[in-house]
Order: C-alpha cells, then sequence, then structure tokens
C-alpha cells in the first residue's frame, strides 16, 4: 500500500536536546511538508522540498532544521534552538506543480519537559 | 501574505446541513481546498475549487467566489462521524505550498 510513514507516534524529550523525526513515503511524490499543529490551531508550515537535494523555508522555521537526501525521505530534526517544541507534527507529500491535494503521515506528537 | 479566516466552532444535528465559510485574503493563488481531520489523526483532503462555482463531491460540496475572496463547504445529511475539524487553504501562487486556515471545529449531535 502506497502511503506515507512517520515514527515514532509519540516522543518525549528533555529541554536542551535536539530530535529528529522521520518522515518517509512511497508515493513517489516529488514534494514533501513539514507542518506543525498546535492544540485547536490549523497547520503552520516548517518546510518544504520540491525535489531531491533543495528545500526552502516555511512560515515558522526558525528552530528547525531539514534535509532531503532521498525522494522518500525527508526528516525534521527540532533543534534546542526552538523555544517552544511541544506540538503534532505532520509529513505531507505531492506531485509537483499547485500542491492542491497533499497526503498526510500520521504524525508524531513531541513533548518537551 | 496570505491570510484564511473560518468559524472556530458549529454544532448541528444529524441528518442536518452545515455551512462553513471561509474568508481570505491574498495577492493570488490557485485555487482554495477543504480537508478534513478527526481529533488525533491526519488530515484528508476532501474537495478543490481552482474555479469560481460549486464542486460536489458525495454529500459534500465546496465554493468558491474570487471576487467575493470567499468560499464554504457544505455538509449534508451530517452524520455522526462527520464530527471532525475542516480546514479551509489556499494553493498558493508563490511556491507549491498550502496556507490553512485556523480550522472549524463540527460537532454533530445525535
Amino acid at each position: 500500500d502506497g502511503g506515507i510513514t512517520q515514527s515514532p507516534k509519540y516522543l518525549f524529550r528533555k529541554e536542551g536536546q535536539n530530535v529528529t523525526l522521520s518522515c518517509e513515503q512511497n508515493l513517489n511524490h516529488d514534494a514533501m511538508y513539514w507542518y506543525r499543529q498546535d492544540p485547536g490551531q490549523g497547520l503552520r508550515l516548517i518546510y518544504y522540498s520540491q525535489i531531491v537535494n533543495d528545500f526552502q523555508k516555511g512560515d515558522i522555521a526558525e528552530g528547525y532544521s531539514v534535509s532531503r537526501e532521498k525522494k522518500e525521505s525527508f526528516p525534521l530534526t527540532v533543534t534546542s534552538a526552538q523555544k517552544n517544541p511541544t506540538a503534532f507534527y505532520l509529513c505531507a507529500s505531492s506531485d509537483r506543480g499547485p500542491s492542491y491535494e497533499q497526503y498526510f503521515g500520521p504524525g508524531t506528537r513531541l513533548t518537551v519537559t | 501574505g496570505q491570510s484564511l479566516e473560518q468559524p472556530s466552532e458549529v454544532t448541528a444535528v444529524e441528518g442536518a446541513i452545515v455551512q462553513i465559510n471561509c474568508t481570505y485574503q491574498t495577492s493570488g493563488f490557485y485555487g482554495l481546498s477543504w480537508y478534513q481531520q478527526h481529533d488525533g489523526g491526519a488530515p484528508t483532503f476532501l474537495s478543490y475549487n481552482a474555479l469560481d462555482g460549486l464542486e460536489e463531491t458525495g454529500r459534500f460540496s465546496s465554493f468558491l467566489s474570487r471576487s467575493d475572496s470567499y468560499g464554504y463547504l457544505l455538509l449534508q445529511e451530517l452524520q455522526m462521524k462527520d464530527s471532525a475539524s475542516y480546514f479551509c487553504a489556499l494553493a498558493g501562487a508563490a511556491g507549491n505550498k498550502l496556507t490553512f486556515g485556523g480550522g472549524t471545529r463540527v460537532l454533530v449531535k445525535p
């Protein structure tokens, strides 16, 4: 079955630690995205990538980093510089072009204490 | 930049019709998408309007008016499983990305 996987579903970290969230897709999509969702809020774009070895900052990129070394994978690192990292993180992918239809992974709920 | 406004919550009974409005500000865009998200789950794509007018997909319909910077999602014959959050999103002209509204929580009561 084609889809997007994110792991782990729940992640707990201490303040000051960097943490990497995994995102893998087998939909053969060129574009991949990372969003952050806070309780009762909409999705805010962190980073996106339209092609391997290229990515762009979204609206809230500070304190985050990404890489896109393979078409299937787009890991997100939440660094210690992110002031308020506790949130629900969603990865998505789409075909290249106006990305009106994106396919989302199940999300990772990160708690930093 | 781009911004979208939606009501925060709507409550209705089973079998009823609900309209979720979305007003937006943008300098240019390809179209308006709608997504559904159940609590704790992933958003799933519902509908897309590239042109003005109504798009119908089963019990759900979506409408866009570019001249009014306005769209809506119409949920008909409401079912309990329709209790979820619904997001409108602009497919941006600048870059291959979506800008989401804050979401409307729909609560369906028996």
